[in-house]
């Protein structure tokens, strides 16, 4: 069975500074996907970024980029130039590219992030 | 991107009664439906995936006489929680894929309903 670890439960950082957070995640499938959601203190679910496991390009949003290393099961994310709006519980997300429809996320228990002013 | 919406965003029953919880995809035809579950300052625990027109899939140690799962229309997915405890007060979320998505891969998510039982 595919698990998503994140090791860290909290994080901080200064507003308008960088913060990686970690991700590391456990198949034994090549295809599949991984995301970062984040739930800010509404504890509405938005999709930060994704990454399709058959592309080596890391994929980016805006101030968002993953570093996607497929070999060490590993899928961080990077915020550059972090803003207050940016603090948030993020979780990351592993599913699979088999079975279809009713593929499920498999969640990390999470990362909270905190921005200093 | 595609929309999905909760009804009601909070509810308090009292113990031994029980409530439903809507889940619709506003501009979009959703045929797999998915519930979830989530304990303060915890992760989402996948309750059950909801078919149209079928019976729902519930994930292990998830009692579906308890968490009764209908998914009757294509926009629509209700979560009813029967006979209510109070240990049975968390925050519920429902996503929904979207099939228009050209990845097909993503799911949108509900806004919640946190649910107290009394």
């Amino acid at each position: 069975a595919q698990t998503v670890t994140q090791s860290q439960p909290e994080m901080s950082v200064q507003e308008a500074e960088t913060v990686t957070l970690s991700c590391t995640y456990d198949t034994s499938e090549s295809d599949y996907y991984l995301f970062w959601y984040k739930q800010p203190p509404s504890r509405q679910m938005i999709l930060v970024i994704r990454q399709e496991a058959y592309k080596q390009q890391n994929a980016t949003e805006n101030r968002f980029s993953v570093n996607f290393q497929k070999a060490a099961k590993s899928f961080s994310l990077k915020i550059s130039d972090s803003q207050l709006g940016d603090a948030a519980m993020y979780f990351c997300a592993y599913r699979t590219d088999y079975g279809g429809a009713t593929n499920k996320l498999i969640f990390g228990t999470g990362t909270l992030l905190a921005v200093q002013p | 991107g595609a929309v999905v919406s909760q009804h009601p965003s909070w509810v308090i029953c009292k113990s031994g009664t029980s409530v439903k919880i809507e889940c619709r995809s506003l501009d979009f035809q959703a045929t797999t439906m998915f519930w979830y579950r989530q304990f303060p300052k915890q992760s989402l625990m996948l309750m059950a995936t909801s078919n149209e027109g079928s019976k729902a899939t519930y994930e292990q140690g998830v009692e579906k006489d308890k968490f009764l799962i209908n998914h009757a229309s294509l926009t629509l997915s209700t979560l009813t929680v029967t006979s209510a405890h109070p240990e049975d007060s968390s925050f519920y979320i429902c996503s929904a894929r979207d099939p228009r998505d050209p990845g097909g891969n993503e799911q949108y998510f509900g806004p919640g309903t946190r649910l107290t039982v009394t």
